[in-house]
């Protein structure tokens, strides 16, 4: 199993341009979800996905899409850039039980210019 | 809404002395609680977890207890090593919702020989 992947590891945009950052997992995961990591702000929520073609905001959804169309996949889209957007972004997916563990991926640095 | 702080760090210890990073949440319900580590580069991998009050999670060493009346979930080890050395975040899940994780901002451990 590789677990949860993440694709680019690392990317650098200008400001304006566009993305797709993609988390795939082979664990058959129902739930899926993206956080992004800020110097002393922890792990915040974007978006997240229940099921395949299902998905909803989190805490910090604004200036992102997302997508479910496959099980195993959750891409997530910057459709324009913006240095606040400089971060690591982290996937995670889980079973669906209650206390069942969020498995995370490596991560991906993009920085915005 | 939900909520999760932990002590600010850099936490500097010695080569087998003993660790403590507090952990005090603020939630509805009744919500299971985690710590996660997150090595240099890396994403984040689960430690150890703790369903409902009472109950003590263990792993590697570190365990915590699920204090309901002091709304706390401390990380303790009797006798830390170089090697773990890292960032460590307290996180809650509720149970009634998709259970979506709240961070805590992350304590950074940093262990000398």
């Amino acid at each position: 199993n590789a677990g949860v992947t993440q694709t680019p590891k690392f990317r650098v945009l200008k400001t304006g341009q566009s993305m797709t950052l993609l988390c795939a997992q082979d664990m058959n995961h129902e739930y899926m979800y993206w956080y992004r990591q800020d110097p002393g702000m922890g792990l915040r929520l974007i978006h997240y996905s229940v099921g395949e073609g299902t998905t909803a905001k989190g805490e910090v959804p604004d200036g992102y899409n997302v997508s479910r169309l496959k099980k195993q996949n959750f891409l997530l889209g910057l459709e324009s850039a913006a240095p606040s957007q400089t971060s690591v972004y982290f996937c995670a997916s889980r079973f669906r039980g209650s206390t069942d563990t969020q498995y995370f991926g490596p991560g991906t640095r993009l920085t915005v210019l | 809404g939900d909520s999760v702080t932990q002590m600010e760090g850099p936490v500097t210890l010695s080569e087998e002395a003993f660790l403590t990073i507090n952990c005090t949440y603020t939630a509805t319900g009744y919500p299971s609680l985690f710590w996660y580590v997150q090595y240099p580069g890396e994403g984040l991998q689960l430690l150890l977890k703790a369903t409902k009050a009472d109950d003590k999670g263990s792993n590697k060493g570190f365990e915590a207890t699920y204090r309901k009346e002091t709304t706390s979930f401390h990380l303790e080890k009797g006798s830390v090593q170089v090697s773990d050395s890292a960032v460590y975040f307290c996180a809650l899940s509720d149970p009634t919702g998709y259970s979506t994780l709240t961070f805590g901002k992350g304590t950074m451990l940093l262990v000398s020989p």
